[in-house]
């Protein structure tokens, strides 16, 4: 069972605009959230977190918002550049430990 | 300070065999965590340890196995190996604490023939 979804396999967007990342989950237990950039052959690299207490966090051009009521979450890069294409996870986790959730990825592609 | 570090990169089983795998946590994380990555499936938790404790497990039958030392190195065994077990295997490590950001290895591509 799928507690945290993409839905979005793929996203292309246009140098310089902005990428809109969506990611559901299921559990309202879930109340740390992350978000991963992956390119091939690597591991994923640590972007950004939120955890519930709050509804929005930034971090240079990355900001991720959380709709608890909605149980969703979406990660902003503004302004997208090439050197963002990559797959990005999120994942979730509840407050006992390290056991995360992990989206099956949105391959995202910035236009040059 | 060092990543994650993990060994070997690259192998190549037989059916039946077993296989273990190291990983290296960044120092002073005392928490490892293991992933499978497949096409199919994504990232799926194996299992987490803290101090030389498992303290979570995912849902993977009890061929796979792994422990931690005082050093906090951690390792996984998959006993009985079979061809759906070849994937990449992550290894993230954490700094104390609830629930934290997680730091990945680069992986080991384990393939199963």
């Amino acid at each position: 069972d799928q507690q945290v979804k993409q839905n979005s396999p793929s996203l292309s967007v246009q140098e310089g605009r902005i990428s809109i990342l969506n990611c559901d989950y299921t559990n309202s237990m879930f109340d740390y959230f992350l978000w991963y950039k992956k390119y091939p052959a690597e591991g994923p690299t640590f972007l950004i977190s939120i955890s519930s207490i709050k509804d929005k966090n930034e971090d240079g051009r990355f900001t991720v918002f959380l709709n608890k009521s909605a149980k969703h979450l979406s990660l902003h890069i503004v302004p997208s550049q090439p050197g963002d294409s990559a797959v990005y996870f999120c994942a979730a986790s509840g407050y006992t430990g390290n056991q995360f959730y992990f989206g099956t990825g949105t391959s995202l592609t910035v236009i040059p | 300070k060092a990543g994650v570090t993990q060994t070997p990169r690259y192998l190549i089983k037989t059916r039946g065999q077993q296989v273990t795998l190291s990983c290296s946590p960044i120092s002073g994380h005392r928490s490892v965590s293991w992933y499978q990555q497949t096409p199919g499936q994504g990232l799926q938790f194996l299992f987490e340890y803290f101090s030389e404790t498992q303290r979570n497990k995912g849902n993977f039958p009890g061929r796979f196995s792994g422990r931690q030392f005082s050093n906090s190195r951690s390792e996984m065994n998959v006993s009985t190996l079979e061809l759906g077990d070849s994937a990449l295997y992550l290894c993230a490590s954490s700094p104390d604490g609830p629930p934290r950001e997680q730091y990945f290895g680069p992986g080991t591509r384990l393939t199963v023939t």
